[in-house]
């Protein structure tokens, strides 16, 4: 248990659904992250919130919209995904960007 | 612009010792190490800033060389709890703060 939480833990959506994934931080953390993992692919950084201020947007198609509505809790919103979107999609924190990463189980997701 | 490890794979048996490499075309302000087991989060190992000393956890090391802009990480008489793929996350010094980018990866398996 890292004290970071992810929910939900698998899905599985349609290219026309909309869904949300969560992240819920219980570290008292001022730095929040999106990370893709793709089988045979590096870590990819998509979004970075600091002091719930989105710092880091790294080139992330406008289909991802994440929202963070205060320092714990970090949101993705995904619509209109495409098969190659299916992912490990990892959340992390930090007590400040550069301090190390703190990992959720992350969310696996399927797109049909 | 992800940093290059090496080797991609590795395999020990119990005792014996490795060396993972991590590399940067840029100047490196930190470097991170993780290691993710099969089905779970990444786990925080160590942080390399820059200007600094060798870290260590438990019998695995690492040294940052900033003329190289290259970090390894060192495993010493390797036990089996020492099997998963090992990340090495660099932050440039040019770029906003918490953009943390990571290698590929090294798989590492520890054998009996």
């Amino acid at each position: 248990e890292t004290g970071v939480t992810q929910t939900p833990r698998h899905l599985v959506m349609g290219m026309t659904n909309k869904k949300s994934l969560k992240c819920e931080q219980h570290l008292g953390h001022n730095a929040m992250y999106w990370y893709k993992q793709s089988a045979k692919k590096p870590l990819e950084l998509m979004f970075v919130y600091n002091f719930k201020e989105q710092t880091e947007n790294n080139s992330v198609p406008s289909r991802f919209s994440p929202e963070c509505p205060n320092s714990s809790h970090l949101f993705l919103h995904l619509h209109t995904l495409q098969p190659e979107d299916s992912a490990l999609y990892l959340c992390a924190s930090s007590q400040a960007a550069t301090e190390k990463l703190f990992f959720g189980s992350g969310t696996q997701l399927s797109v049909l | 612009q992800q940093p290059v490890q090496s080797p991609q794979a590795v395999i020990l048996r119990e005792g014996e010792d490795a060396v993972i490499n991590c590399s940067s075309s840029k100047a490196l302000y930190s470097v991170h190490w993780y290691r993710q087991k099969h089905g779970e989060a990444p786990v925080f190992l160590m942080i390399l800033l820059k200007g600094g000393e060798q870290k260590g956890h438990e019998k695995i090391s690492a040294s940052f060389n900033e003329k190289k802009q290259q970090s390894s990480l060192y495993l010493t008489a390797s036990q089996l709890s020492y099997s998963g793929t090992y990340f090495c996350g660099t932050e440039r010094a040019t770029d906003s703060w918490g953009k943390l980018q990571f290698g590929a990866g090294t798989q590492v398996v520890v054998t009996p």
